[in-house]
């Protein structure tokens, strides 16, 4: 079956820029979207078709994807961006997930 | 709005069986695949099943094909996942998710609250 790789953590300072990266097979031949979750609530889509997002979304999201990964940078960091944050794309008619990255904004 | 309200959930013993719902509203909602997405605890997102507007084609993940049935009410404007044969690997919080722009290969729009099925003797 297909597999997303996430690394676990990523932390970052506020006002910086966090990137979080996603791997796949060939992902680049695919469509990616990126979620966030954070504690207590439910998930929200933040990136869909690779680097779109859906309205209301700050423009501080932003998505890529090329070659075998994506990438979600999150400029101008805030500390409510702290949250576990996901990456998602479709194969052979099952929609699979990364592991998720625990953003932290020290 | 959107609202998505997912009950049902609660515990039961291995080898059980248990049935949620998600009561939507805010939308059209025969228009929309529907989808259930889980997160176990201490976990990461799991999707789980997904069916189309009008019923006709449902998915399953690998981990709950032949267990779980997805289905969906559309004079109701309910969505259900019927579970048999539970383990304690399917404890985890379910979330009843929209798709706004078709069915595979579409994002998850929309998210419900969850509901917490706990699989435990």
């Amino acid at each position: 079956s297909y597999e997303l790789t996430q690394p676990p953590s990523v932390s970052v300072s506020p006002g910086q820029t966090a990137s979080i990266s996603c791997s796949g097979d060939k992902l680049g031949d695919k469509f990616v979207c990126w979620y966030h979750q954070r504690p207590g609530q439910s998930p929200e889509l933040l990136i869909y078709q690779d680097n779109k997002r859906p309205s209301g979304i700050p423009e501080r999201f932003s998505g890529s994807n090329s070659g075998n990964t994506a990438t979600l940078t999150i400029s101008g960091t805030q500390a409510m961006d702290e949250a576990d944050y996901y990456c998602q794309t479709w194969d052979s008619s099952a929609a699979v997930f990364g592991g998720g990255t625990k953003l932290t904004v020290l | 709005d959107v609202q998505l309200v997912e009950s049902g959930g609660g515990l039961v013993q291995p080898g059980g069986s248990l049935r949620l719902s998600c009561a939507a509203s805010g939308f059209t909602f025969t228009t929309y695949a529907m989808n259930w997405v889980r997160r176990a605890p201490g976990k990461g997102l799991e999707w789980v099943s997904g069916i189309t507007g009008s019923g006709a084609t449902t998915l399953y993940a690998d981990s709950v094909k032949g267990r779980f049935s997805i289905s969906r009410d559309n004079s109701e404007r309910t969505l259900y996942l019927q579970m048999h044969s539970l383990r304690a690997e399917d404890t985890a919080v379910y979330h009843c998710v929209l798709q706004k722009t078709g069915f595979t290969n579409s994002p998850f729009d929309n998210w419900g609250r969850g509901s917490l099925v706990t699989v435990s003797s």
